[in-house]
C-alpha cells in the first residue's frame, strides 16, 4: 500500500526567508504524480505544485519548487522569499496513474507552517 | 479554473437525524468524484471513491450503510450521514475529477458536521 510521511508537524520561518518542508512516500509503482497542496484557515484545500514521477526537471511555480528525489522516494517543497500569506497547513499528496476509483489522492498528515512578520 | 460547489457549508443536527451533503462540479463533467473526512488538526481521510452511474467504492473501515453515497449524474455527488452521532462530527470533503484529466482533481470548499 502506498503511503505518505510527513515528518515535520510544524514549521516556522522568518517573512522573506526560505524554508524547506519535507515529505516522504513509499510505493512500487514507476510512474505516479505527487502534489503539494495547501490549506488555510478557510480549510479551502489549494493546489500548490504537482511533479509528475517520470519528469526528471523539479517542478517550480513563482515562489515554489520542489526536490524530487525518485530513488530516495522523496518530494520536499521549498517556499522562497515567504509572506504572511504563506502560512497554512501543507499537505505532500500521492496518486497512481490511470483513472477511476484507483486513482485516489493519498494525503501526508501536514505540517503546519508559521510565518514570523 | 474549475469549481467544485459543495453545500452547505456547515450544519448542526440533532443525533439520529440523517444529513445530506452536496457536491457539484459547476463547469466540468466529473466522472469520479472523493469524499474525505478530516479531523481538526489531522489530515484528509479518504472515505470514499465513487463513479458516476455505479455503486461507490468504499475505504476500510468505513460503513457504507452508514454513509450514502449518490453519484446520479457527471456533476452532482451526496453524501448522506444516515442516523448521525456525535463522533460523526466532522469536516467533509469532496473532490472532483474531470473527465480524461487523471492529474487533476479540484476540491469543494467543506462541510463542518456537528452532531449534538
Amino acid at each position: 500500500a502506498q503511503t505518505v510521511t510527513q515528518s515535520q508537524p510544524e514549521m516556522s520561518v522568518q517573512e522573506a526567508e526560505t524554508v524547506t518542508l519535507s515529505c516522504t512516500y513509499d510505493t512500487s509503482e514507476s510512474d505516479y504524480y505527487l502534489f503539494w497542496y495547501k490549506q488555510p484557515p478557510s480549510r479551502q484545500m489549494i493546489l500548490v505544485i504537482r511533479q509528475e514521477a517520470y519528469k526528471q526537471q523539479n517542478a517550480t511555480e513563482n515562489r515554489f519548487s520542489v526536490n524530487f528525489q525518485k530513488a530516495a522516494k522523496s518530494f520536499s517543497l521549498k517556499i522562497s522569499d515567504s509572506q504572511l500569506g504563506d502560512a497554512a497547513m501543507y499537505f505532500c499528496a500521492y496518486s497512481p496513474l490511470g483513472s477511476g476509483a484507483t486513482n485516489k489522492l493519498i494525503f501526508g498528515t501536514g505540517t503546519l507552517l508559521a510565518v514570523q512578520p | 479554473g474549475a469549481v467544485v460547489s459543495q453545500h452547505p457549508s456547515w450544519v448542526i443536527c440533532k443525533s439520529g437525524t440523517s444529513v445530506k451533503i452536496e457536491c457539484r462540479s459547476l463547469d466540468f463533467q466529473a466522472t469520479t468524484m472523493f469524499w474525505y473526512r478530516q479531523f481538526p488538526k489531522q489530515s484528509l481521510m479518504l472515505m470514499a471513491t465513487s463513479n458516476e452511474g455505479s455503486k461507490a467504492t468504499y475505504e476500510q473501515g468505513v460503513e457504507k450503510d452508514k454513509f450514502l453515497i449518490n453519484h446520479a449524474s457527471l456533476t452532482l455527488s451526496t453524501l448522506t450521514v444516515t442516523s448521525a452521532h456525535p463522533e460523526d462530527s466532522s469536516f467533509y470533503i469532496c473532490s472532483a475529477r474531470p473527465a480524461g484529466v487523471e492529474e487533476k482533481l479540484f476540491f469543494g470548499s467543506g462541510t463542518q458536521l456537528s452532531v449534538l
